[in-house]
This record gives structure tokens, sequence and C-alpha cells, in this order.
């Protein structure tokens, strides 16, 4: 099983709005990511965590707040985002934080 | 700081066709792993095939086969009786140690009927 589930698939918010992205694995990996992908553009690293611990943060705007409760779950709370966040947003895991990756089927974000 | 540099923006081939997409590279360390990406319009990235830096032997996925020359950090994908299917962006990407995925920007490949 290489699946990486992210929930929900589509996501319209307004600027003043809360909402949570969230991501699940259970093929016993121990990195998970964040990437935040604009149209025709690579994914852009935001989040890494380590043996759930917070080791990468690309200094992303405090609007965006990583949480990782579990080893299996990973979230991505939003707050009082801007036009320009709207992206497709990545989830990934990883064996160990230098293997290969395997991705969800990301968030389509539209913040209006 | 690493870079991956991918200098095709698109290619289009016909059916049955071989095509060789290139990526270069640039890292100051030894120990580091290669990986090619497919992500179709379905938006799902899906990893083709994986390269160990350490490993001498080219990587091999059915159709899908890499031409790894180290010295020159050069990391070029064939695909080989290419199909329909096999339309998609396609990304180079290297990871090193904890830092996640570099990725290149990408190319975008049209198989044409």
């Amino acid at each position: 099983d290489t699946e990486v589930t992210q929930t929900p698939k589509h996501l319209v918010m307004g600027m003043t709005n809360k909402k949570s992205l969230k991501c699940e694995q259970h093929m016993g990996h121990r990195a998970m990511y964040w990437y935040k992908q604009k149209a025709k553009k690579p994914p852009e690293l935001m989040f890494v965590y380590s043996y759930e611990k917070l080791s990468i943060n690309e200094s992303v705007p405090s609007r965006f707040s990583p949480e990782c409760p579990n080893s299996s779950l990973l979230n991505l709370h939003l707050h009082a985002l801007q036009p320009e966040d709207s992206a497709l947003y990545l989830c990934a895991s990883s064996q160990h934080p230098n293997t290969e990756a395997f991705f969800g089927q990301g968030t389509r974000l539209t913040v209006v | 700081a690493q870079t991956v540099t991918q200098s095709q923006p698109e290619m289009s081939v016909q059916e049955a066709e071989t095509v060789t997409l290139s990526c270069t590279y640039d890292t100051s360390e030894n120990n580091y792993y290669l990986f090619w990406y497919k992500q179709p319009p379905s938006r799902q990235m899906i990893l083709v095939i994986r390269q160990e830096a350490y490993k001498q032997q080219n990587a091999t996925e059915n159709r899908f086969s890499v031409n790894f020359q180290k010295a020159a950090k050069s990391f070029s994908l064939k695909i080989s009786d290419s199909q329909l299917g096999d339309t998609a962006m396609y990304f180079c990407a290297l990871v090193r140690g904890a830092d996640g995925l570099t990725f290149g920007k990408g190319t975008h490949l049209i198989i044409q009927p």
C-alpha cells in the first residue's frame, strides 16, 4: 500500500475563514511533508516533519500552521489566507527523510 | 544549496517513439537520491524511477530508464515505446538528507496518437 490520503480534494474559503487540510498515511513512514504548487510550476516545500518533529519550516507565513498529531497524520491549519495562497497543496510521506516521497492527490484551495 | 535544471519546457513525440528528457543538477554532497516524478492532469505526483547516487548502474523500470552521469551531474529519463498515458508533466528531483525534495521546473511531455 503506497497510498497517501488527503482531504478535502477541493476547498473554497473566504479570507476570514479558518479551515484545515488533512493528510493520512499507513505505510509506517517517519517523514511527512507539505508542498504548495502553483499552476505550471514545480511543488515548493513548506514544512517537513521528521519523526513527528518539525524539522524544516521554509519561512512560510504564520497564517499556515502545521500539526503532526501522530506518525500517520499531518494537518495544515489555515487562517486569514490571501487570494495569492490559492494553489494545489500536496502532502507527501517517505520512509525516512532522505528517501523517495509518495504523494497524495492534493487539495485544490481557492481563497476568495 | 542544491539546484535541479530541466531545459526542455515542452516536448512532443508520436506514440510508440522513444523520448529522452534531460536533467542536470548541482549538489556538494556525495550521498543523495535522484528521482523522476510524473504529474498527469489528474494532478497526483507519481514516482516513476529512482537512482541512488552511490550506485553506478542505471535504474530501469519497465519502459523507463535513466542515464546517470555522476561526474557530469546529469540524470536523463528515457521512455521507450511511448504511450498516450505517458502524457504528463515530468519533474526531475533531488533529495539530500532531511531537506525534502528539490524539483526542476518540469517538462511537459505530449504523446501524439
